[in-house]
């Protein structure tokens, strides 16, 4: 079945640093690809997101590219704030119409910005 | 705006017990869902509806039970409460099943089931 693999957390980071959340998933077909941001005490909300091969999601800075040779949707930013602490969920609807409902979800990436 | 809106926000209750978790969306999309989101994992489906009246299984729907007489609403019930059940639970939505499609979420009910 489809799955989705992310880096293990938590992460911490200086302000103005360099981040990298890994994401990697197994589908058949072509699903496209999310990321999601939980802020504490919030409920989930997209970030960014693309829907075919070598597609690059960007918003708020961060971006990811969709690399099918890799099945990878590695999340970036090229210098966090402490606003950026929150909970990041990679995510993936299958292209099946048998399974075009689900969002299959990582287990999450807790990213502490520290000051 | 309003969004997606879930109530109560935060839930205790004892074994046996029943409640009803609400949800509702001003967005008038026709897809509506229910997560639960246990410490350290993602979130799994429990049950979708795809418009008013029609509603399916997700990955874990045993122990609740759902109904979406409106396109606005789409409550979750927990009718025998157990430990098991102790969880952030979301309600999202969406306008289809596309699949570039957003799934809007709200922000959570958290339940303790002792």
């Amino acid at each position: 079945g489809n799955s989705v693999t992310q880096m293990e957390g938590p992460v911490t980071l200086s302000e103005e640093a360099f981040l990298t959340i890994n994401c990697t998933y197994t589908a058949t077909g072509y699903p496209s690809l999310f990321w999601y941001v939980q802020y504490p005490g919030e409920g989930l909300q997209l970030l960014l997101k693309a829907t075919k091969a070598d597609d690059k999601g960007s918003n708020k800075g961060f971006e990811a590219t969709y690399r099918k040779e890799t099945t990878s949707f590695h999340l970036e930013k090229g210098s966090v704030q402490v606003s950026d602490s929150a909970v990041y969920f990679c995510a993936l609807r299958s292209s099946g119409q048998g399974g075009s409902e689900k969002l299959v979800f990582g287990k999450g990436t807790k990213l502490t910005v520290n000051p | 705006n309003a969004g997606v809106t879930q109530t109560p926000k935060f839930r205790i209750l004892k074994i046996g017990q029943s409640m009803t978790l609400q949800c509702t969306q001003d967005m008038n999309h026709n897809y509506m869902y229910w997560y639960r989101q246990d410490p350290g994992m993602g979130l799994k489906l429990i049950y979708y509806s795809v418009g008013a009246g029609i509603t399916d299984k997700g990955e874990v729907p045993n122990g609740y039970n759902v109904s979406r007489s409106t396109t606005e609403d789409f409550p979750l019930r927990l009718e025998l409460a157990a430990p098991s059940q102790t969880s952030v639970y979301f309600c999202a939505s969406s306008y289809s099943r596309g699949r570039g499609d957003e799934q809007f979420f709200g922000p959570g009910t958290r339940l303790t089931v002792l």
